[in-house]
């Protein structure tokens, strides 16, 4: 089936720092999103793009949807302690059903104080 | 607003045993979804439903049934739980975006298989 590659699969940084990463895949996609998963709590919506080269930001957060439509990236600036948790990327296949949303295997951040 | 609602939270089942997971979504979507979550897998799709009366299979449906009771409510159901069905079960819901992945998620069945 489709596959998401996401990288890192986890990062330990310091509070403070500004943390980047990313989602690739050999298909070709009609929308990318950004997920957050904190602790034993389901995933929510962070960012959405919805054009090839689309630039977004929301907060500290931000979020760009490569102009090949196979790949984006998310950075987050100024790390706190509440960004921990999994971040997951998502991508709606080009032309797809609402069955088509394929699913990175998430980056897990920890954030020393 | 409670949003996406999972019920039971938490369940350990024997081998062979029955169990229906209930999700309820009071924000009036047309669509909805059951996803499973296993450590370094990601989010899978089991079943969706794009409209009341309507059901698909997504990625992993072997051992699971779905129905869409009516437009708020999509109950997942195992008929013969199995070992390999130990997860942490997501319902979500999405209304007019529901093409572009914009998902609301409830938090989670904890489902244990002995």
């Amino acid at each position: 089936g489709q596959q998401l590659n996401q990288s890192p699969q986890s990062m330990f940084i310091q509070e403070g720092e500004d943390v980047s990463m990313n989602c690739t895949s050999s298909s070709i996609f009609n929308t990318w999103l950004w997920y957050k998963q904190d602790p034993g709590e389901g995933p929510v919506l962070l960012i959405a793009l919805y054009k090839a080269g689309e630039l977004t930001s929301n907060g500290r957060l931000t979020a760009q949807f490569g102009i090949t439509r196979k790949d984006s990236f998310l950075n987050i600036s100024a790390s706190i302690p509440s960004d921990v948790g999994i971040y997951f990327c998502a991508g709606q296949l080009y032309g797809g059903s609402q069955g088509n949303l394929i699913f990175g295997k998430g980056t897990k951040l920890s954030v020393k104080p | 607003n409670a949003g996406v609602t999972q019920t039971p939270k938490f369940q350990v089942l024997k081998t062979g045993q029955s169990m229906t997971l209930q999700c309820a979504q009071d924000m009036n979507h047309n669509s909805m979804y059951w996803y499973r979550q296993d450590p370094g897998m990601g989010l899978r799709l089991i079943y969706y439903s794009a409209s009341e009366g309507t059901t698909d299979k997504g990625e992993v449906p072997n051992g699971y049934n779905v129905s869409r009771l009516n437009k708020r409510e999509f109950s997942l159901r195992l008929e013969s739980a199995a070992p390999s069905q130990t997860s942490v079960y997501f319902c979500a819901s999405s209304g007019r975006r529901a093409n572009t992945g914009e998902l609301f998620f409830g938090e989670g069945s904890r489902l244990t298989v002995l």
